[in-house]
């Protein structure tokens, strides 16, 4: 069936990195674009990014410009998310997301789990 | 722009019908007919339930209606059922190829 699995949860010290990794099944990997999304302890959904994983191409929110870096490796069908300079507010489950084909940037209809990242002093 | 709009909560009854609305700009909501909304259950991931403003996608309940109107979205759901009960959020295309989310708004049903 076509799923999202994500890598395990992460704690990390403030102004470390983290990366995420974020394997697809069940559906030819290069034909849909990845987003990340994070969210931190009962606060909202927050868009970070997108790579086209046909070519690479990547986009970022700005708020995250210098710290995220996105990519993704099609043999093994898998995204990444890196986050670099980790603060504290960065705690947060991060999800990677997809976007379906013939409908609208921000039309994810599968989601992964999620990887808890806590980030520590 | 961090956020766009929308109540904190909002609660009805079984069986009676809600509105939640998502308030932006002529930049994101007004400029463009891409807004889709997600339900969330706690500790789970988001649900895709309404895309392009007012599409579902496959086996969606027909329950769940969007639509759009200038820099304002909705969402309704009618004949609420305790399963709807979870935070929404919904979700605008912003231009040059960026997104952005609401604040979200927690349903309760009585």
């Amino acid at each position: 069936q076509v799923q999202l699995v994500q890598s395990g949860a992460e704690v990390k010290k403030s102004g470390a990195s983290v990366k995420v990794s974020c394997k697809a099944s069940g559906y030819t990997f290069t034909s849909y674009a990845m987003h990340w999304v994070r969210q931190a302890p009962g606060q909202r959904l927050e868009w970070m990014g997108w790579i086209n994983t046909g070519d690479g191409y990547t986009k970022h929110s700005q708020k995250f410009q210098g710290r995220v870096t996105i990519t993704r490796d099609t043999s093994a069908s898998t995204a990444y998310m890196e986050l670099s300079s980790l603060r504290y507010e960065d705690t947060a489950v991060y999800y990677c997301a997809r976007r379906g084909i013939g409908v609208g940037i921000n039309a994810f209809d599968i989601w992964g789990q999620g990887t808890m990242v806590t980030v520590s002093s | 722009q961090s956020a766009l709009t929308q109540p904190a909560s909002v609660s009805g009854s079984p069986g009676q019908s809600i509105t939640i609305s998502c308030t932006g700009t002529s930049s994101d909501v007004g400029g463009y007919n891409y807004v889709s909304w997600y339900q969330q259950h706690p500790g789970k991931a988001p649900k895709l339930i309404i895309y392009d403003v007012s599409n579902r996608p496959s086996g969606v309940s027909n329950r769940f209606s969007g639509s759009k109107s200038g820099n304002t979205a909705s969402l309704t759901i009618s004949g609420l059922q305790a399963e709807d009960e979870a935070d929404y959020y919904c979700s605008s295309y912003m231009g040059s190829s960026t997104v952005i989310f609401g604040g979200g708004t927690k349903l309760t049903v009585l």
